[in-house]
């Protein structure tokens, strides 16, 4: 049972040009989300969050929207970058002080690569 | 080192021989996790430490697997009598406390494969 799933295994963009990495959740406890970034023989690293009270959130380059109601959220990438060419993960968690919110449940991955 | 560093990086083994992985998470860190990642798959909980609390196991797939923390130092995962579904790539990452979201740092992982 994928509770987090990221339809999109690859995508390819020109570098300059938006990235966007959807990810999708069917648990409606989640109520932090997380997106992660990771390169070959590297192990992932955060990227962005955002709480369920937002819908956007934005970090330079990188903004990550919500959508509770359709249980689903993205990650803008703009402008893309060559070095930007990872595996995207986002991960979700019941969040705050719930019980077990340390249990980050990821979803398989897209891999993004940045054209030059 | 400024990471969290794992060891062995790789680890080919030999279907029924038991496995250990290690974990140095980074100095100071108090809560400890481990995920393990088969191939197609995202990342999946398995353990997770906090301090000298009792660990949550609930990942743990089988009481094949265990893990074992000292104080807030050094875990190793323990695989006995691997079987060739156990190979994936295990991570391991920490954070200064549990319950902070975004705060887990992660090692390169070990990739084990059981032939």
């Amino acid at each position: 049972d994928q509770q987090v799933k990221q339809n999109s295994p690859s995508l390819s963009v020109q570098e300059g040009r938006i990235s966007i990495l959807n990810c999708d959740y069917t648990n409606s406890m989640f109520d932090y989300f997380l997106w992660y970034k990771k390169y070959p023989a590297e192990g992932p690293t955060f990227l962005i969050s955002i709480s369920s009270i937002k819908d956007k959130n934005e970090d330079g380059r990188f903004t990550v929207f919500l959508n509770k109601s359709a249980k689903h959220l993205s990650l803008h990438i703009v402008p893309s970058q060559p070095g930007d060419s990872a595996v995207y993960f986002c991960a979700a968690t019941p969040g705050g002080f719930t019980s077990g919110t340390y249990k980050y449940i990821f979803g398989t991955g897209t891999r993004l690569k940045v054209l030059a | 080192g400024a990471g969290v560093s794992q060891s062995p990086s790789n680890k080919v083994t030999e279907k029924g021989k038991d496995v250990e992985l290690r974990c140095d998470p980074i100095s100071g860190h108090t809560a400890l996790y481990w995920y393990r990642q088969r191939l197609g798959q995202g990342l999946e909980f398995l353990i997770y430490f906090q301090g000298n609390s009792a660990p949550d196991k609930s990942g743990l797939p089988s009481d094949r697997f265990s893990a074992e923390r000292t104080g807030e130092s050094v875990s190793t995962l323990t695989i006995q009598r691997t079987q060739q579904e156990d190979s994936a790539v295990y991570l391991c990452a920490s954070s200064l406390s549990a319950g902070l979201a975004g705060e887990q740092f992660f090692g390169p992982g070990t990739r084990l494969t059981v032939l």
